[in-house]
């Protein structure tokens, strides 16, 4: 059974870098899939942030492009987000989730992690 | 960016009645559509892939339809734990995105 984990900091400063990381049970993250963080702030929609496929080459939304890095760890199985300069708007649920891909394509975000709350305040 | 359009915003169904909620797309995104069901407090759902494929897991009563820009959720008889919110998201082209969602509630 694959599961994932979010881990990270419930409160950021504004100004300051978030940092999450996703632990994957279960399922290599080397195998031939997509890995990638969405967010949800309180009472809103879902955002896709970014996918990095297995083999490290990523994809982000143009929203805060500039401000993020998606990377892998397989020594660890698991992969991390990074998101800099946050401001109050970045305060969200965020999930890490397996993206599925075949034959050069991505497809549906398959399993998703409970999904961790942070909070950007002084 | 391609726009994803759902409708309605809120649905107001009774159990045992047919919901159908509409995603539409901005521009011909084929078949490459999912959708995923939330409730509160949870994580979403993979619910439906490539427009009309049922994921593991998902009753029957679940249906998908539709491509290029115009597709359709079903669910045939609500039952008391389908009360939720659902999202479609498009996987045709970077940056990926989702629909604003449709919640159904109790009528």
């Amino acid at each position: 059974q694959v599961q994932l984990q979010e881990s990270g900091p419930g409160l950021v400063k504004p100004s300051e870098t978030l940092s999450l990381t996703c632990h994957v049970a279960g399922y290599s993250i080397s195998s031939s899939c997509f890995w990638a963080w969405i967010r949800q702030p309180p009472e809103k929609g879902l955002e896709w942030i970014g996918s990095v496929s297995h083999t490290g080459s990523a994809y982000y939304n143009p929203s805060v492009k500039s401000r993020s890095t998606i990377s892998l760890d397989t020594s660890k199985n698991q992969f991390s987000l990074i998101l800099s300069s946050v401001t109050a708007a970045d305060t969200a649920d965020y999930y890490c989730v397996r993206q599925k891909y075949s034959s050069g394509r991505v497809f549906e975000f398959d399993i998703w992690g409970q999904g961790t709350m942070v909070t950007v305040s002084p | 960016e391609i726009v994803l359009t759902q409708s309605p915003a809120t649905l107001s169904v009774s159990p045992g009645e047919r919901a159908t909620l509409s995603c539409r797309a901005s521009q011909s995104i084929s078949s490459y559509l999912a959708w995923y069901q939330q409730k509160p407090g949870q994580a979403p759902r993979l619910l439906m892939c490539d427009a009309s494929t049922r994921a593991t897991g998902i009753p029957a009563r679940f249906s998908g339809s539709g491509s290029g820009t115009e597709f359709t959720l079903t669910i045939s008889s609500l039952q008391s734990e389908d009360f939720a919110l659902y999202y479609c998201q498009q996987h045709n082209d970077w940056p990926l995105t989702f629909g604003g969602g449709t919640k159904v509630e109790i009528k």
